[in-house]
């Protein structure tokens, strides 16, 4: 099973939609949860920092569910321009340094 | 501005040649990493640095190596063992604050192809 594991999509959804990603982690221990925004050929970007309540950034909400090792990405109001991919970050067992990054889930906006 | 400053943009590496990746960051970061990404994967951790004069191999180590003579600076070298090396190379830095790993901060990668 891999660490940290996403659905790699294409969602392709229509403009205003709703859309929502899930990724799973295997390591009980991890203590840190990001969401990033890769587009085409540039760097990741951090998006939003996952917290155990919950939070919310504008249009974008993140949850974590530690009992079910999961966290969540809710987009709503799609825009063309969130069209991209979607990276789910995880730190390592505690007291590591190192980041487990998913392999992404890519949405593209229609209009 | 702080930030991570990764040099060059594009790099092109002979065969049997090493070539040096930079990175240089003013974040006052502890931490700093190395990633390879090639089309259409994930990132992958080649190596990292929790302070200076100290690093860790990451997943994929093998054909690379590293120093941190400074907190500053964390350049990437790709020998002639890397015998794939055609990727897209991203530095990254982070803070640990009251033993939780902060999000990194990426530069904004150097790209390597073989001539």
């Amino acid at each position: 099973r891999k660490e940290v594991e996403q659905d790699p999509g294409p969602f392709n959804v229509p403009e205003g939609a709703t859309v929502a990603f899930n990724c799973t982690y295997s390591n009980s221990a991890s203590q840190s949860f990001f969401w990033y925004r890769q587009d085409c050929r540039k760097e990741p970007k951090l998006l939003m920092s996952v917290y155990s309540s919950g939070n919310e950034d504008g249009r974008f909400t993140a949850q974590l569910n530690r009992a079910s090792q999961y966290i969540s990405l809710l987009i709503r109001d799609s825009k063309l321009s969130d069209s991209a991919t979607y990276l789910c970050v995880v730190n390592g067992a505690s007291g590591t340094y190192k980041y487990i990054f998913g392999t992404g889930t890519r949405l593209k906006v229609l209009a | 501005d702080g930030g991570i400053t990764q040099s060059p943009k594009y790099l092109f590496r002979k065969e049997g040649q090493n070539v040096t990746l930079s990175c240089e960051q003013n974040l006052n970061h502890d931490a700093m990493y190395w990633y390879r990404q090639d089309p259409g994967q994930g990132l992958r951790l080649i190596y990292y640095s929790q302070i200076v004069n100290d690093f860790q191999k990451g997943d994929i180590a093998e054909g690379y190596s590293v120093s941190r003579e400074k907190k500053e600076s964390f350049p990437l070298t790709v020998t002639s063992a890397q015998k794939n090396p055609t990727a897209f190379y991203l530095c990254a830095s982070s803070l640990r604050d009251r033993g939780k790993n902060q999000p990194q901060h990426f530069g904004d990668g150097t790209r390597l192809s073989i001539l």
